[in-house]
């Protein structure tokens, strides 16, 4: 079985501030991990993707996260956070490997002001 | 090169009807999935296709039922509709059954009133 918590349902930064948004999973597996943002009446876009290579693993417009078994995290971050930015994000687990199922977390609005 | 394409982009059914929905992959993708999202629960998913075979399924009623076609084309079936089918539907493809990334369709607003 596999699930992922994301601890926040609500984020608000300000315009070129830090953004932090944590995901837990849980999985019996060795894990792959997404994160997707969601634009407004958009369809879900591949932010990045840990697939058990290397630990820090970095996506398109300036978002990294970081892999750690450890404490079964997977936080999303970005040094400064831009006005478009602001959307659905959602962390994603799978078994990894042939297992094709997703399992989306319950999703962080991100809101960014001026 | 195109994208996800998912068609019609917006539809509105009544109670007891059936509706198919239809999701065109990326060139050379031969795998396809369907996700429905709702305010209430969130992205689920539905089920599964790798060269038209049905690989997964999510936990769904057998109402809502799916086929991929020799060119991967994808459809989606919901007979006998109900209101709590209301939602965004979408499809992802990816080249290959297994997480090796996918790419989403902008999806398929169901309204059922």
């Amino acid at each position: 079985a596999q699930s992922v918590t994301q601890l926040d349902s609500h984020v608000s930064v300000s315009e070129g501030t830090p953004v932090l948004l944590r995901c837990n999973y849980s999985s019996s597996y060795s894990p792959s991990l997404f994160w997707y943002v969601q634009h407004p009446n958009k369809g879900l876009q591949l932010l990045l993707k840990y697939t058990s290579a290397a630990t820090l693993v970095k996506g398109i417009n300036g978002f990294e996260a970081e892999f750690k078994k450890s404490e079964t995290s997977f936080h999303l971050t970005k040094p400064s956070a831009h006005m478009s930015d602001a959307a659905e994000y959602f962390c994603v687990v799978s078994r990894g490997g042939t297992a094709s199922k997703l399992t989306f977390g319950t999703g962080t609005r991100l809101q960014v002001t001026l | 090169k195109a994208g996800v394409t998912q068609t019609p982009r917006y539809l509105i059914k009544t109670r007891g009807q059936q509706v198919t929905l239809s999701c065109s992959p990326i060139s050379g993708h031969r795998s396809v999935s369907w996700y429905q999202q709702t305010p209430g629960q969130g992205l689920q998913f539905l089920f599964e296709y790798f060269s038209e075979t049905q690989r997964n399924k999510g936990n769904f009623p057998g109402r809502f039922s799916g086929r991929q076609f020799s060119n991967s084309r994808s459809e989606m079936n919901v007979s006998t509709l109900e209101l709590g089918d209301s939602a965004l539907y979408l499809c992802a493809s990816s080249f290959r059954e297994g997480t090796y990334g996918y790419t989403f369709g902008s999806g398929t607003r169901l309204t059922v009133v």
